[in-house]
C-alpha cells in the first residue's frame, strides 16, 4: 500500500511568491489533514477534510492560505503571497476513519527568503 | 499558551536500558493521547496511545502511563535499541480520539548509544 505523498519535498520561494503544495492520502482514507511545523516548535493543525468537505478549518493562520480536495482525492495547499513567516515543514495526513493513529507524509519543507 | 508540554528538549540513554520520555498537558478536556516518533526527512509516526478512562497502555517495548489527576503522561521504552533514536512527540485531543485536531507538544530528541 502507497503512503501518503507529498510534492513537493523541499520548496524554496521568495517573499510575495506563490507556491502550491500537494498531498495524495492513502488510496480510500475519506480523512486528509494539513499540520505545519515552524522550526523548533510544535507542529500545528491547520485543516481537515472528510472526502471534499472542510471539516475543521480552525488552524489556518490567514486568509492567505488557501486548501482544497477537489473530488475527494488529493489535496492541494496554496500560500499566496508568501511570507517569511510561513517557513516551515508542511505535513500532511490522512485515516480512513476518525481515528488518530494518522498515517502522516513525509512532508514538504518550504522556505520563503 | 502551550496546552502540551514536553519540558525536555533532548535524552541520551544507554542501549538496553529504560528511556522515559515526559509530557504534561494544561486542559482537563484532553481525554485521549498519543505518542509518536519521527527520524529526520521523514512524517511523525504513530506509536501508542492511550484513552483517559485507562491508566496504562502497553505495546510490546512501549508503555505510556497516564496520571490524570497530575496532567502527566509519560512513555517506557524498555529495552532501548539504538534504532529507537527519534524525536518523539507527545500529542493529545479531548474528542475521545474520534474527531477533531490533535495539540501536539515540541518534541523530545531521544538519543539511545551502543
Amino acid at each position: 500500500e502507497a503512503g501518503v505523498t507529498q510534492f513537493p519535498s523541499h520548496s524554496v520561494i521568495e517573499k510575495g511568491q506563490t507556491v502550491t503544495l500537494r498531498c495524495d492520502p492513502i488510496s480510500g482514507h475519506d480523512n486528509l489533514y494539513w499540520y505545519r511545523r515552524v522550526m523548533g516548535k510544535e507542529i500545528k493543525f491547520l485543516l481537515h477534510f472528510v472526502k471534499e468537505s472542510k471539516q475543521d478549518e480552525s488552524g489556518m493562520p490567514n486568509n492567505r492560505f488557501l486548501a482544497e480536495r477537489t473530488g475527494g482525492t488529493y489535496s492541494t495547499l496554496k500560500v499566496q503571497p508568501a511570507e517569511l513567516e510561513d517557513s516551515g515543514v508542511y505535513f500532511c495526513a490522512s485515516s480512513q476513519d476518525h481515528t488518530y493513529g494518522y498515517t502522516f507524509g513525509s512532508g514538504t519543507r518550504l522556505t520563503v527568503v | 499558551d502551550q496546552q502540551v508540554k514536553q519540558n525536555s528538549p533532548s535524552l541520551s540513554v544507554q542501549e538496553g536500558r529504560i528511556s522515559i520520555l515526559n509530557c504534561d498537558y494544561t486542559n482537563s478536556m484532553f481525554d485521549y493521547f498519543l505518542w509518536y516518533k519521527k527520524y529526520p526527512a521523514e512524517g511523525p509516526t504513530f506509536l501508542i496511545s492511550i484513552s483517559s478512562i485507562k491508566d496504562k497502555n502497553e505495546d510490546g517495548r512501549f508503555t505510556v502511563f497516564l496520571n490524570k489527576s497530575a496532567k502527566h503522561l509519560s512513555l517506557h521504552i524498555v529495552p532501548s535499541q539504538p534504532g529507537d533514536s527519534a524525536v518523539y512527540f507527545c500529542a493529545a485531543t479531548g474528542y475521545g480520539g474520534s474527531q477533531g485536531n490533535l495539540i501536539f507538544g515540541k518534541g523530545t530528541k531521544l538519543s539511545v548509544k551502543p
